[in-house]
């Protein structure tokens, strides 16, 4: 299977402390992307990271990508209990066009 | 802007009924829409890619007979659940590319919970 793998499955933290999560993939990719989805909702859009950047930064969300290493981790900084969702990377394979999405974060922000 | 609904958003049928989910793009036109399919406390499978006009393309292992998709406008898919068994009970989630975006830019629609007895 071609899917990534994250870890950890389930993440558990209080407000105010940051929260890493990490997405490993198994093949040469375009760029990678980041989601969050509420409890039996749809996926929200958070980040895009493309294989020439090594860094990115969108308000709390930091994101890095490694492709020497095929990862990449999502840092939630100050963490909120609205930030309480599963969180997914989706990688997009070079040469083919869909995602492809990681096993899923569960993130709990206690308040 | 950028929406994308689904209706209904939960479901509940009958073994060997049909059932009908509605992927709508609402501010934007869709080229392709896509359906996945989400187990509890899963990631999301990509089940098929639609285009608008032509015949939806089905990854391996998704039955093209059982998962009818109908992408007869440039707002409008449907993925039709035929003769549907417990086991097809899942969170089906729709996405739309509005023409010209990459296909990696993708707006997700709200899920349908399907409940098969």
């Amino acid at each position: 299977s071609q899917q990534g793998e994250e870890d950890p499955q389930a993440l558990s933290i209080q407000e105010g402390e940051n929260a890493t999560m990490n997405c490993s993939y198994k093949t040469s990719i375009n760029n990678l992307q980041w989601y969050r989805q509420n409890s039996g909702r749809g996926l929200v859009h958070l980040i895009l990271i493309r294989s020439n950047e090594r860094e990115k930064h969108s308000g709390r969300l930091r994101v890095t990508l490694d492709t020497s290493k095929k990862s990449s981790s999502l840092l939630i900084t100050a963490s909120r209990a609205a930030d309480t969702a599963s969180y997914f990377c989706a990688t997009v394979r070079t040469g083919f066009q869909k995602l492809v999405f990681g096993t899923g974060t569960r993130l709990l922000v206690s308040p | 802007g950028a929406v994308v609904s689904q209706h209904p958003s939960w479901v509940i049928c009958k073994s060997g009924t049909s059932v009908k989910i509605e992927c709508r793009s609402l501010d934007f036109q869709a080229t392709t829409m896509f359906w996945y399919r989400q187990f509890p406390k899963q990631s999301l499978m990509l089940m098929a890619t639609s285009n608008e006009g032509s015949k939806a393309t089905y990854e391996q292992g998704v039955e093209k007979d059982k998962f009818l998709i109908n992408h007869a406008s440039l707002t409008l898919s449907t993925l039709t659940v035929t003769s549907a068994h417990p086991e097809d009970s899942s969170f089906y989630i729709c996405s739309a590319r509005e023409q010209g975006a990459s296909f990696y830019e993708q707006y997700f629609g709200p899920g349908t919970r399907l409940t098969v007895t």
